[in-house]
């Protein structure tokens, strides 16, 4: 199995600055017949299901401010949001979906300073 | 609107059986895998489970291998989870989600406890 290991596993940054949270796979994650990297990032608020944000490690989901983008390729993965707004708060979910089972990260909580 | 509705969730006590209902609506639900997530909570997401668009193939975690069955109704346009031989670590908020490059829809949740 795919282990998924997200760090940190909680941040506090101030309102207006950067947050950056990394997700590390134990396997390649890279298909190179199509060069696609089977990662995604979710924000989960509480009380709410979650919310897919980035598919393919870097394509923003319609809808989603562009503050949030994703990066990496192989085995190490990121998502920055790049100036943080209070309704960011929430807990942050890799996974992966390169195969079964389509393992999530720990989760990393984001707070605010 | 894309919706998707989980139900059937409840207590149950060990070593009891439960069957998860998600009902889509919205968009083409034969053309979709769909998945079955579940959050215990205050704790991460983990993926229970996964179907293919024609219900000719599945994947399970191993958690849940042997106990648990997802199966779907593209007629009906509806997720299915039956659960078998549960256990009080089954306790958890079931998700029913639409698969594809990443889950980009997902059900409210059905809370399953599992208790005596």
């Amino acid at each position: 199995d795919i282990v998924m290991t997200q760090s940190p596993d909680s941040l506090a940054v101030s309102l207006g600055e950067r947050a950056t949270i990394n997700c590390k796979s134990s396997q390649n994650i890279l298909y190179s017949s199509n060069n696609n990297n089977y990662l995604a990032w979710y924000q989960h608020r509480p009380g709410q299901p979650p919310k897919l944000l980035i598919y393919w490690a870097s394509t923003r989901q319609s809808g989603v401010p562009d503050r949030f983008s994703g990066s990496g390729s192989g085995t190490d993965f990121a998502l920055t949001i790049s100036s943080l707004q209070a309704e960011d708060v929430a807990v942050y979910y890799c996974q992966q979906y390169h195969s079964p089972p389509f393992t999530f990260g720990q989760g990393t909580k984001l707070e605010i300073k | 609107e894309v919706q998707l509705v989980e139900s059937g969730g409840g207590l149950v006590q060990p070593g009891g059986s439960l069957r998860l209902s998600c009902a889509a609506s919205g968009f083409k639900f034969s053309d979709y895998w769909m998945h079955w997530v579940r959050q215990v909570p205050g704790k991460g997401l983990v993926w229970v489970a996964h179907i293919y668009v024609d219900g000719t193939g599945a994947a399970y975690a191993d958690s849940v291998k042997g106990r648990f069955t997802i199966s779907r109704d593209n007629a009906k346009n509806t997720l299915y989870l039956q659960m078998n031989s549960l256990r009080a670590e089954d306790t958890a908020v079931y998700y029913c989600a639409r698969g594809g490059s990443g889950c980009d829809c997902w059900g409210q949740g059905t809370l399953v406890t599992v208790s005596s």
